[in-house]
Order: structure tokens, then C-alpha cells, then sequence
């Protein structure tokens, strides 16, 4: 069984600031993770994924998220908040073999100029 | 360009009106799925499909149909709407399964009212 807690359901951030999003995952298979953003009235969007190439993954929009397997999470940041990054954020586990994308309740983000 | 379509976008039905949403994906992709999106419990998949004529039960299979008998399409069926199935629905498709084969793409998505 695999599962995903992302901590804190809305995150207000200034304009400038770092932003972090937290997401521990639960599985019983090495993971592979990936994080989605949701922008108003659109669907998800591939952010970037965990592959165990390398721990520290970027990707698009100055995102980055780093794999740590002693803590398993996958937290996402982003150093600079643009107003742009308001949006909903989807942390998701899936298993090496598994049929089944298993997704976090999701993190909204709140831009302040 | 390579996307996902569904359709319609918007939705507003009574109780008990049968309805259907189509979900095309121009990807050649073998899995599929469906998933509600609400408030506070992310996104919950509904049915998928790992191949034409194969498809099972996700975590919330109850008041839901889908058939899977081309490749590229997966609709989604509601014979007897009810108010507690009105969200925001989402086809998705993927390479397959496994790894970064679970890597999934979505279409715009569905907002069903039911009343």
C-alpha cells in the first residue's frame, strides 16, 4: 500500500519569498514521485519527477524538489515566489510496478504582493 | 500537440438523468483513468484501464460505468446522477504502468453539477 500526506492544505507566501511545500509518502516498493501543479480552472500539470537518478530533481518554473529516503519525503521549493505560482500542488506516489498513481490532498498556494 | 480532451466542460444535470463524459487521448497511450477532485481530498480515482476491453475499480468505483473499447477513448458513465457525485472530474492517460510509466497526463477537466 502506498500513501501520501501533504502537510498544510493552504500556504500564503510574499511575493520574493521561498516557498516550501512539504510531502511525506508511505511504500512498501522504492517510490517514484512526482509533483503536479494545478493552476485556477485548468487541469494538472506535470511539475517534476523523482526517477532515483538523482535525489535533488528540478524542474520547470524554478521549481525543485529533493528525495530524502531516511525521512520519505519529497518536499518541493522554490526559492523566489512569483505571483504566477498561485496554484493548487499535488504531490503523488506511484510503486515500481503498481498500477495506481496515489495522490496527496493537494496544497493551495497564496502569492501576497 | 499531444493532449487529453474531454468533454463536456461544464455540466449541470438533475437526479437520476443518465449522462456521459468522453475522455480522448491522442497519445497512444495503453492506461487510463478516471479521477474526482474535491475539496480537501485531492484527487480520487474512479476507474482505469490498462488496455482496451481491461478496466477495474479505483477507490471510488460506486454510481460510475466506463468501457474501454478503442485505444484512444475511456468515457465515463453516470446512469443515475446523485447530488453527492457532483465535482470536478479528470480523465487522465499514461505509458503504461509502473515507474515513470505512471506519469500522467490530464485533460482540462469536467465540472458536473447534479441537482
Amino acid at each position: 500500500a502506498q500513501s501520501v500526506t501533504q502537510l498544510g492544505s493552504h500556504v500564503s507566501v510574499s511575493e520574493g519569498a521561498l516557498v516550501l511545500l512539504r510531502c511525506n509518502y508511505s511504500s512498501s516498493v522504492p517510490p517514484y514521485l512526482f509533483w503536479y501543479v494545478q493552476y485556477p480552472n485548468q487541469g494538472l500539470q506535470l511539475l517534476l519527477k523523482y526517477t532515483s537518478a538523482a535525489t535533488l530533481v528540478k524542474g520547470i518554473n524554478g521549481f525543485e524538489a529533493e528525495f530524502k529516503k531516511s525521512e520519505t519525503s519529497f518536499h518541493l521549493t522554490k526559492p523566489s515566489a512569483h505571483m504566477s505560482d498561485a496554484a493548487e500542488y499535488f504531490c503523488a506516489v506511484s510503486g515500481a510496478a503498481g498500477n495506481k498513481l496515489t495522490f496527496g490532498g493537494g496544497t493551495r498556494v497564496l502569492v501576497k504582493p | 500537440e499531444a493532449q487529453v480532451t474531454q468533454n463536456p466542460r461544464y455540466l449541470i444535470t438533475v437526479t437520476g438523468k443518465k449522462l456521459t463524459v468522453t475522455c480522448s487521448q491522442n497519445m497512444n497511450h495503453e492506461y487510463m483513468s478516471w479521477y474526482r477532485q474535491d475539496p480537501g481530498l485531492g484527487l480520487r480515482q474512479i476507474y482505469y484501464s490498462m488496455n482496451v476491453e481491461v478496466t477495474d475499480k479505483g477507490d471510488v468505483p460506486e454510481g460510475y460505468k466506463v468501457s474501454r473499447k478503442e485505444k484512444r477513448n475511456f468515457p465515463l458513465i453516470l446512469e443515475s446522477p446523485s447530488p453527492n457525485q457532483t465535482s470536478l472530474y479528470f480523465c487522465a492517460s499514461s505509458l503504461g504502468v509502473g515507474g515513470t510509466r505512471n506519469e500522467q497526463f490530464f485533460g482540462p477537466g469536467t465540472r458536473l453539477t447534479v441537482l
